[in-house]
C-alpha cells in the first residue's frame, strides 16, 4: 500500500493560517470517513488532533479542524501559535481493510 | 490514571523472534480495535497492524504479512505482537494505540504508549 502524499514542510508566522493537505485515492481518503490528523513533537508520542474527517478529540483546540474533498484530505490550523510547530502525519482506513499514514509535514512557525 | 504501557523490546539478530506486549489500564479495552504503529528514528510513522475488539479480525501491512502475528487477551487487558523472521528494516519503535471510535477499526486514536524499541542487528 502506498502512503498518502503530504508536502514534506509549510511555514507560516504566528497568527496565521496554514493547510497542510493530504492525497490518496478513491481507495483511501476518497472511499472512507476515517481520515485522521497527529500531532508529533520530536523525540515524543503522536498526539491525535482530528478523527473521522473532522472530529476534534476532547482538549484539542478549536483552532484546529479538519476537512476532506475528493481524494484529499486538509489540516488548517488558524491563529498559528509557535506551540503549533511540529511534524503533522494523516491517515486513512483503505479499501483493502489497512491503514496508511502519509510521510509527514513539519510545519515551522516563523 | 488512562494509559497503554509497551514492553519486551530489545536487541535481537536478524532472524530472530521477539513478542512485545501492551497493558492497557483505566481505560476501556474490550471495545475497541487496537493498531500496532512504527517510526524508524527520524522518518515518518508507518502502520503495522490491527486487530479487532473481540479478537476475530486481523490486519498487516505488506511489510510483515507472514511474520508478523497480533493478538489480544482481554482478560489482561493485553495486546500482543509477535515478531518473526525480523529483519534489520524492522527496527523501529513500536507504539500500540486505541482506536478511536468503539467498533470502527479506522484509525489509532488518543491512547498511544510510549513506543518501544526494537533493534534488529548482529
Amino acid at each position: 500500500q502506498s502512503a498518502l502524499t503530504q508536502p514534506a514542510s509549510v511555514s507560516g508566522s504566528p497568527g496565521q493560517s496554514i493547510t497542510i493537505s493530504c492525497t490518496g485515492t478513491s481507495s483511501d481518503v476518497g472511499g472512507h470517513n476515517y481520515v485522521s490528523w497527529y500531532q508529533q513533537d520530536p523525540g515524543k508520542v503522536p498526539k491525535l488532533m482530528i478523527y473521522a474527517v473532522s472530529n476534534r478529540p476532547s482538549g484539542v483546540s478549536d483552532r484546529f479542524s479538519g476537512s476532506k474533498s475528493g481524494n484529499t484530505a486538509s489540516l488548517t490550523i488558524s491563529g498559528l501559535q509557535a506551540e503549533d510547530e511540529a511534524d503533522y502525519y494523516c491517515s486513512s482506513y483503505t479499501s483493502s481493510r489497512l491503514v496508511v499514514f502519509g510521510g509527514g509535514t513539519r510545519l515551522t512557525v516563523l | 490514571e488512562e494509559q497503554v504501557v509497551e514492553s519486551g523490546g530489545g536487541l535481537v539478530q536478524p532472524g530472530g523472534s521477539l513478542k512485545l506486549s501492551c497493558a492497557a489500564s483505566g481505560l476501556t479495552f474490550s471495545d475497541y480495535w487496537m493498531h500496532w504503529v512504527r517510526q524508524v528514528q527520524g522518518e515518518g510513522l508507518v502502520w503495522v497492524s490491527r486487530i479487532k475488539f473481540d479478537g476475530s479480525e486481523t490486519s498487516y501491512a505488506d511489510s510483515v504479512r507472514g511474520r508478523f502475528t497480533v493478538s489480544r487477551d482481554d482478560a489482561k487487558r493485553t495486546l500482543y505482537l509477535q515478531m518473526n523472521s525480523l529483519r534489520a528494516e524492522d527496527t523501529a519503535v513500536y507504539y500500540c494505540a486505541r482506536d478511536q471510535i468503539p467498533g470502527s477499526g479506522g484509525s489509532p486514536g488518543d491512547y498511544w504508549g510510549q513506543g518501544i524499541l526494537v533493534t534488529v542487528s548482529s
